[in-house]
């Protein structure tokens, strides 16, 4: 089964907008943290924001965000003030502390900011 | 810091060739991942170790093999290349600690023909 869902491939988004970014995950394990990363078309691969399972608190990193519905599994990045320096791939990851320390990646949404 | 390192950055194998990629961290992390990347899809875990001497599977692990001799290096081995094997690897590191983020390299892209 996936564990970790993204439902949208591609978006456009018009500059100066907030998007905000799908993430659903699946785990038994209660202690878990999720992670969001951009990968720009240069193509590295970037750490945006983390989020565990027992935070109190939605994480916030400047115009990032995460939006933690823990009963509903999801944890939607929303960055704030969109620039076109935004445009990239954003994955979602997860890493279930009861699991062998996998971390597992959703495929991917891909993000178009318009001027 | 030159953090994690992967060598080389662009590979054509023939099938049936065999290759290593390297890929080395300098931050003293535990954890070390290796992850490959098909064009335009999300990454798919290959193996990972937690400590010197210990490797596990991923997702993905038929057609590599990995080793794990010392903190600092990872290879992954890749044996009768095939065309299927034609992607983006990337080799990551991390502490131990559940909040910890991964470090990636900057990949090395694979052609099979």
């Amino acid at each position: 089964a996936q564990k970790i869902t993204q439902t949208q491939p591609g978006m456009f988004v018009q500059e100066k907008e907030a998007v905000t970014l799908d993430c659903t995950y699946d785990t038994s394990d209660p202690s878990y943290g999720l992670f969001w990363y951009k990968q720009p078309s240069s193509g590295e691969m970037i750490f945006l924001i983390y989020q565990g399972s027992y935070d109190q608190q939605n994480a916030t990193e400047g115009r990032y965000s995460l939006n933690f519905q823990k009963a509903r599994k999801s944890a939607n990045l929303v960055i704030s003030a969109s620039q076109l320096g935004d445009s990239a791939m954003y994955f979602c990851a997860m890493r279930e502390a009861n699991r062998d320390d996998k971390i597992i990646f959703g495929k991917g949404t891909r993000l178009h900011i318009l001027p | 810091n030159a953090g994690v390192t992967q060598t080389p950055k662009f590979r054509i194998l023939k099938i049936g060739q065999s290759m290593t990629l390297q890929c080395t961290q300098d931050m003293n992390h535990n954890y070390m991942y290796w992850y490959r990347q098909d064009p335009g899809m999300g990454l798919k875990l290959i193996y990972y170790s937690v400590g010197a001497g210990i490797t596990d599977k991923g997702e993905v692990p038929n057609g590599y093999n990995v080793s794990r001799s010392t903190t600092e290096d990872f290879p992954l081995r890749l044996e009768l290349a095939a065309p299927s094997q034609t992607s983006v690897y990337f080799c990551a590191s991390s502490y131990s600690e559940l909040n910890s983020p991964l470090h990636f390299g900057n990949g090395t892209r694979l052609t099979v023909t």
